[in-house]
């Protein structure tokens, strides 16, 4: 089946410092792979994506690349910011559905 | 505009009332989607209209019935729920695959 397995959290950094966020899949076939966020109280916007192998999403300073030797797809960013703080959800595209991982509360303290 | 509204943002109802949630996109996106998302978990697919038909139903209860009047509404009318469907629910959009686009949800209390 279709499964995604993210990194246990919650995460908290503090500002300045690197973030990675670990993101491993299970799937038949090629699927895309997103990152989005969620802050609190609100829905969640898509961060970033990857349509196949070895292509790298970036927004806003975060990246994450398509691995498809080791099926992960790691959430990196070089220095975090307070206004960072949120629920990540990493997540492939099956057909017409999103399978989400599990969310990673992440808290960057000033 | 990649936007996704949906209204109310909050809603309050009794197990005997009939509520309906609204969700709207002007992105000419042919697939539109329910998603239920209960504290600290992920969303939950619950719906998929692909041209303003039923395409996906995630097995959900009768008590939850949706609607799509044309390719920029969604309705999600609400009949007899439970205190455990308290949530939140989400509406997102795509044109194909693969980017989907959410709403701001509408967070729903059942007293």
């Amino acid at each position: 089946g279709n499964s995604v397995t993210q990194m246990e959290g919650p995460v908290t950094l503090s500002e300045e410092a690197f973030l990675t966020i670990n993101c491993t899949y299970t799937a038949t076939g090629y699927p895309s792979l997103f990152w989005y966020v969620q802050y609190p109280g609100e829905g969640l916007q898509l961060l970033l994506k990857a349509t196949k192998a070895d292509d790298k999403g970036s927004n806003k300073g975060f990246e994450a690349t398509y691995r498809k030797e080791t099926t992960s797809f790691h959430l990196e960013k070089g220095s975090v910011q307070v206004s960072d703080s949120a629920v990540y959800f990493c997540a492939l595209s099956f057909l017409q559905k999103l399978v989400f991982g599990q969310g990673t509360r992440l808290t960057i303290n000033p | 505009d990649t936007e996704v509204t949906q209204t109310p943002k909050h809603l309050v109802m009794g197990m005997t009332n009939k509520k309906s949630l609204k969700c709207e996109q002007h992105m000419g996106h042919r697939a539109m989607y329910w998603y239920k998302q209960k504290a600290k978990k992920p969303p939950e697919l619950m719906f998929v209209y692909s041209y303003e038909k039923l395409s996906i139903n995630e097995s959900v209860p009768s008590r939850f019935s949706p609607e799509c009047p044309n390719s920029s509404l969604l309705n999600l009318h609400l009949h007899a729920l439970q205190p455990e469907d308290s949530a939140l629910y989400l509406c997102a959009s795509s044109q194909g695959a693969p980017a989907t686009f959410f709403g701001q949800g509408t967070r729903l209390t059942v007293v």
